[in-house]
C-alpha cells in the first residue's frame, strides 16, 4: 500500500527556535513535494524535490530528500509567527507527476 | 488574475440533491485534478484529466462525475448527495511531465456542506 506519513502531526514551537518535520513514504519514489496550507485557504507549493540528495531553501525553510531512506525533512530555522500553518508533503509514486499521495499534514503553531 | 479558480466557494445543500462545482485554470496546463479534503485535513485525489481525457479515477462512488469540456476547465458533478460528501473539494492543475518545476497549483477550494 502506498503510504506517506508525517510526524509530528502537531507542533507547537516558540519563535526563534529550530525544528524539523519528517515525511516518510512506503515505496520507491524520487519526486516529493512540500505544500503549505493556511486555515481555510488553499495549498501553496513550497518545494519540489526531484532526486536523491536534493536540498532546497527558501527563507527560514529548508527541505531535503533522501530517496534511499524514503525520507524527506522540512527544517524550520528561527521560527516566526508567520510560519504558523499546516504543512503537507506529497509523493509521486507514478513517476509521471500526475498523481500525488499526500501525507497526513503537520500543523505548526509558532507562539511568541 | 487568479490562476486556478473554483465556483462556488461555499455550497450548502440537502441530502439527495445534485450539485456541480466548476473549475477553471488560466495557466495553460494540460492536466487537471479534483481532490477531497476531509474534516481531519486529509487530502485524497479523486480524478485527474490530461488533455480532456480521464487518466486517474480513484475509488470514488459513481455519484461523482467529472467533466472536462476543454483543457482549461474541469467540473465536478455530484448526484444524490450524502452526509459523508461534506468536505472541501480542491481543483488543481499542472503541466504534464517531469519538469524540474512541475508542481500542482491548487484552487481556493469549495466547502460543501450536506445537511
Amino acid at each position: 500500500e502506498l503510504k506517506v506519513e508525517q510526524n509530528p502531526l502537531f507542533l507547537s514551537m516558540q519563535e526563534g527556535k529550530n525544528y524539523t518535520i519528517y515525511c516518510n513514504y512506503s515505496t520507491t519514489s524520487d519526486r516529493l513535494y512540500w505544500y503549505r496550507q493556511d486555515p481555510g485557504k488553499s495549498l501553496e507549493s513550497l518545494f519540489v524535490l526531484l532526486s536523491n540528495g536534493a536540498v532546497k531553501q527558501e527563507g527560514r525553510l529548508m527541505a531535503s530528500l533522501d530517496t534511499k531512506a524514503r525520507l524527506s525533512t522540512l527544517h524550520i530555522t528561527a521560527a516566526v509567527h508567520d510560519l504558523s500553518a499546516t504543512y503537507f508533503c506529497a509523493v509521486d509514486f507514478t513517476g509521471t507527476a500526475s498523481k500525488l499521495t499526500f501525507g497526513t499534514g503537520t500543523r505548526l503553531q509558532v507562539t511568541l | 488574475d487568479t490562476a486556478v479558480s473554483q465556483t462556488p466557494k461555499y455550497l450548502v445543500t440537502q441530502m439527495g440533491n445534485d450539485k456541480s462545482i466548476k473549475c477553471e485554470q488560466n495557466l495553460g496546463h494540460d492536466t487537471m485534478y479534483w481532490y477531497k479534503q476531509d474534516s481531519k485535513k486529509f487530502l485524497k485525489i479523486m480524478f485527474s484529466y490530461n488533455n480532456k481525457e480521464l487518466i486517474i479515477n480513484e475509488t470514488v462512488p459513481n455519484r461523482f462525475s467529472p467533466k472536462s469540456p476543454d483543457k482549461a476547465h474541469l467540473n465536478l458533478h455530484i448526484n444524490s448527495l450524502e452526509l459523508g460528501d461534506s468536505a472541501v473539494y480542491f481543483c488543481a492543475s499542472s503541466a504534464w511531465g517531469l519538469g524540474d518545476t512541475d508542481t500542482q497549483y491548487f484552487g481556493p477550494g469549495t466547502r460543501l456542506t450536506v445537511l
